[in-house]
């Protein structure tokens, strides 16, 4: 079993829907969590953090439920350029001496298309 | 300011050559990542450094594959012999030190394809 989990997609949607990615994480350990986002043949770049009490940016929304171990992302109104692949992310510990190390570990992504 | 830096962009190989693929981080950033990302699939971790030290290469598939950062700065992968399966893309990151919360800023990639 992977140990973060998203449905791959592809997620099409028109223009100005509301769209819904979830996410699983396995690793009890775990201690911050993201999203980051994917253009195609570039590099992943933070789109936003997530915490427990919810937190929105904009267009965005990301909820963190640790009990169930569930991640979310909410894009209200979607734009032609949020097309994209959308990384769940949790940082996990590494094992180095200090204990302070972390490492990311991602899902596979899910991709988003929105049409006019 | 500049980001992390990666060469070449994409390196094509014959299988059994050797590669080297350099990173070069932010500046002032301690902690360094390499991950590798195939195709339809999100980075896998490689490998960690704090400083010049891998404090952790349990990402490393195999014994092919090294890692060094001499200066505390620049990184470079290597891979030896190397196979079909290793064609992918391998991503740098670094963060200004290492901690849950220090974001991870990530290169470019350099494109691995071995024929």
């Amino acid at each position: 079993r992977k140990e973060v989990e998203q449905d791959p997609g592809p997620f099409n949607v028109p223009e100005g829907a509301t769209v819904a990615f979830n996410c699983t994480y396995s690793n009890s350990a775990s201690q911050s969590f993201f999203w980051y986002r994917q253009d195609c043949r570039k590099e992943p770049k933070l789109l936003m953090s997530v915490y427990s009490s919810g937190n929105e940016d904009g267009r965005f929304t990301a909820q963190l439920n640790r009990a169930s171990q569930y991640i979310s992302l909410l894009i209200r109104d979607s734009k032609l350029s949020d097309s994209a692949t959308y990384l769940c992310v949790v940082n996990s510990p590494l094992r180095d001496g200090a204990g302070t190390a972390s490492k990311l570990t991602f899902g596979t992504g899910t991709r988003l298309q929105v049409t006019l | 300011g500049a980001g992390v830096s990666q060469t070449p962009s994409n390196k094509v190989t014959e299988k059994g050559k050797y590669v080297e693929l350099r990173c070069d981080p932010i500046s002032g950033h301690t902690a360094l990542y390499w991950y590798r990302q195939s195709l339809g699939q999100g980075p896998e971790f490689l490998i960690y450094f704090q400083g010049t030290g891998a404090a952790d290469d349990s990402g490393l598939p195999n014994d092919r594959f090294f890692a060094v950062r001499p200066e505390g700065s620049v990184s470079t992968l290597k891979i030896q012999r190397t196979e079909r399966g290793d064609s992918a893309v391998y991503l740098c990151a670094s963060s200004l030190v290492s901690g849950g919360w220090e974001t991870q800023y990530f290169g470019p990639g350099t494109r691995l394809l071995v024929l």
